[in-house]
């Protein structure tokens, strides 16, 4: 499958875990964007990365959320004691090139978050 | 100011009835558009791209209004399958950087 891999699928945590979601990009793919979708919401821009970079983290809660993308492995969105409010789809998506580029992004099957 | 809005719906048409949405974005500076197709609890999925000429893709026609700031999707001979949210995506800029920025989505419902 050379689609954007992404897992676990389905994630549940207890109050106060740790929440490590993993976003394997389409080959070829340079750059990785992170969304969370809440129930009935419309899909929220949370980071965008590319190789061991940072470009954009302006839609990321300034606590307890953190995404880095390594040179080697996935991109991994890490949530620490997490609560309640953090149950939602998280959608992770890949491009070829920059937004600017008129890249289209493709996006994973998403990992759905439950926090009990 | 939302940066980009949809009309959330739903459309609620019959089989074979033409349906157009309309999708409005705040930051001229914006480059890139798209729409996407999003159906209940699955991943958004590339449906096309808008260009200032605009495109056709069979019963998909999309258009991009660089004045008016606006891009909208007309789907034609609606389908049953054609059920599902339909997402406007535009790239805008942010900080030397372009993000793409979802609307909320329109929902369509296509009824025999």
């Amino acid at each position: 499958n050379a689609g954007v891999m992404q897992n676990p699928r389905h994630l549940v945590r207890r109050r106060g875990q740790e929440a490590r979601l993993r976003c394997s990009p389409m080959k070829g793919h340079s750059h990785v964007y992170w969304y969370r979708q809440l129930p009935e919401e419309g899909l929220k821009f949370m980071v965008y990365l590319q190789k061991e970079n940072i470009i954009d983290e302006s839609g990321m809660p300034k606590e307890r959320f953190s995404a880095e993308f390594p040179k080697e492995g996935p991109s991994i969105l890490r949530i620490q004691q997490v609560v309640r409010g953090d149950s939602a789809a998280y959608f992770c998506a890949s491009s070829q090139g920059t937004g600017g580029a008129g890249q289209p992004q493709h996006f994973g099957d998403g990992t759905r978050l439950s926090i009990l | 100011r939302k940066e980009v809005e949809q009309d959330p719906g739903p459309f609620n048409v019959p089989e074979g009835a033409t349906v157009a949405f309309n999708c409005t974005y705040s930051n001229s500076a914006s480059q890139s558009f798209f729409w996407y197709r999003q159906d209940c609890r699955k991943e958004p999925k590339l449906l096309m791209s808008v260009y200032s000429s605009g495109n056709e893709d069979g019963r998909f026609t999309a258009q991009l209004n660089r004045a008016s700031q606006y891009i909208s999707l007309l789907i034609r001979d609606s389908k049953l399958s054609d059920s599902a949210t339909y997402l406007c995506v535009v790239n805008m800029e942010s900080g030397g950087s372009y993000i793409p920025t979802f609307g909320r989505g329109t929902s369509l419902i296509v009824h025999p």
